[in-house]
């Protein structure tokens, strides 16, 4: 079993919708929480982090953790066709050094 | 800043020829970090360095794979021989820890995409 596990989709949602996606994990040690955003064919790019346990907020982003239950959620509101692209959730246990992540979710908007 | 460079972009190569890839990280980054994206494995770290040694070459997955950081501002892939499972898109990532207190993002160069026929 991974230690990291990501909903697959992938996921075609139609513009203006509330989009969810999730990971769970396994190790508890884990205590920095991101999420990247990758587009066709370029490199991951950090959309947000959390540390620990909360939600946190940016624009139409809202990043949430649960350690009790080991899971971290990514909602985007508003969905607009430019957040076509996959989403991978990654995780750490120091802020230095590696990160383990997800297997990535393709999301889809349509106009 | 130009952000994490590699080259070449793209690789076609048959199997048994020695693979190199280039990266070159950020300026200032103290770390680097190798990894290679498959449909069906996902997104691996193979190797990352800190300061120019390397640290955790556990997900490396073969002795056919092998990682230098001779200096600061340049590190290579190698693939001797390679085989057409390695065909994959190789990223580097580059990230500071030299500001404490401030989260250490890591920062992906646009990757190598792998063809070994």
């Amino acid at each position: 079993q991974k230690e990291v596990e990501q909903d697959p989709g992938p996921l075609s949602v139609p513009e203006g919708a509330i989009v969810s996606l999730n990971c769970t994990y396994s190790n508890s040690a884990f205590q920095y929480f991101m999420w990247y955003r990758q587009y066709s064919r370029k490199g991951p790019e950090l959309l947000m982090y959390t540390y620990s346990s909360g939600n946190k907020e940016d624009g139409r982003f809202t990043a949430q953790v649960d350690k009790s239950s080991k899971y971290i959620s990514l909602f985007i509101r508003d969905s607009q066709p430019s957040d076509s692209a996959t989403y991978l959730c990654a995780m750490r246990t120091t802020n230095a050094g590696k990160s383990t992540f997800g297997d990535g979710t393709t999301l889809t908007v349509k106009p | 800043d130009a952000g994490v460079i590699q080259s070449p972009r793209h690789e076609v190569t048959e199997m048994g020829q020695e693979v190199t890839l280039r990266c070159k990280p950020i300026s200032g980054h103290d770390y680097l970090f190798w990894y290679r994206q498959t449909m069906m494995r996902g997104l691996e770290l193979l190797i990352y360095f800190n300061n120019n040694v390397p640290i955790d070459d556990s997900g490396m997955p073969e002795d056919r794979f092998s990682a230098k950081m001779p200096n600061a501002s340049f590190s290579t892939l190698k693939i001797q021989p390679s085989e057409p499972r390695d065909s994959a898109v190789y990223f580097c990532a580059s990230s500071s820890n030299k500001l404490a207190g401030t989260y250490n993002e890591q920062f992906f160069g646009p990757g190598t995409r792998l063809t070994v026929l």
